[in-house]
């Protein structure tokens, strides 16, 4: 149980273009997504809170125009990262938890993003 | 919000030697202190984890301490095999949100 999952595990885009990548809980429901980004040999620093049905928490430093977050579903976050530039290229990751008392946070597999 | 160490940042043992990861953390309201984990390109298991009313936890190989009061928390590995090679994380779930705010990761390497 708690499987989630991210589309798609890579892609690669040109600078200027956005991106949309997807967090899915499989078979659980997630009031709560949390996505975060990793550069390489790095750590996973937290960009975001994502609740459905309400508007993201944004980390201080991560510009909120430009990784739009939205929660439409119970079991679906997604993020867009627009007018992407390579500096964006990063490791995107979700998680989730499963109610709002628990503590622990699924990860899913992530989202290797490169612009060119 | 929270702020999380980590150290060392790169660890090597022998093979069947035990390994330390060490971590502090900042904000006292902090109650749950995972650790992850992570090869490379992949996403970040759990592999134990502690709540701030409990001091010491363990797993078979590995165990976590919990100092609340000194804000620091320890990941220790025994008999480690080359398989344990990986970067390994810790976090801390701040007071607001629940959010994870993750340490720096250590790269332990074990040797044959």
């Amino acid at each position: 149980g708690a499987v989630v999952s991210q589309h798609p595990s890579w892609v690669i885009c040109k600078s200027g273009t956005s991106v949309k990548i997807e967090c899915r809980s499989l078979d659980f429901q997630a009031t709560t997504m949390f996505w975060y980004r990793q550069f390489p040999k790095q750590s996973l620093m937290l960009m975001a809170t994502s609740n459905e049905g309400s508007k993201a928490t944004y980390e201080q430093g991560v510009e909120k125009d430009k990784f739009l977050i939205n929660h439409a579903s119970l079991t679906l976050s997604t993020l867009t990262v627009t007018s992407a530039h390579p500096e964006d290229s990063s490791f995107y990751i979700c998680s989730a938890r499963t109610g709002a008392n628990t503590v622990e946070q699924y990860f899913g597999p992530g989202t290797r993003l490169t612009v060119t | 919000g929270e702020n999380v160490e980590q150290h060392p940042s790169t660890l090597s043992v022998q093979e069947g030697d035990s390994a330390v990861i060490k971590c502090t953390y900042s904000d006292s309201a902090s109650n749950y202190f995972p650790w992850y984990k992570q090869e490379l390109g992949k996403r970040p298991q759990l592999i134990i984890d502690i709540r701030s009313n409990v001091g010491e936890k363990k797993d078979q190989r590995i165990a976590v301490t919990l100092n609340k009061t000194a804000k620091h928390f320890s990941l220790h590995i025994t008999e480690t095999q080359p398989e344990d090679s990986a970067v390994y994380f810790c976090a801390a779930r701040g007071s607001t949100l629940g959010r994870l705010y993750f340490g720096r990761g250590t790269q332990l390497t074990v040797w044959p």
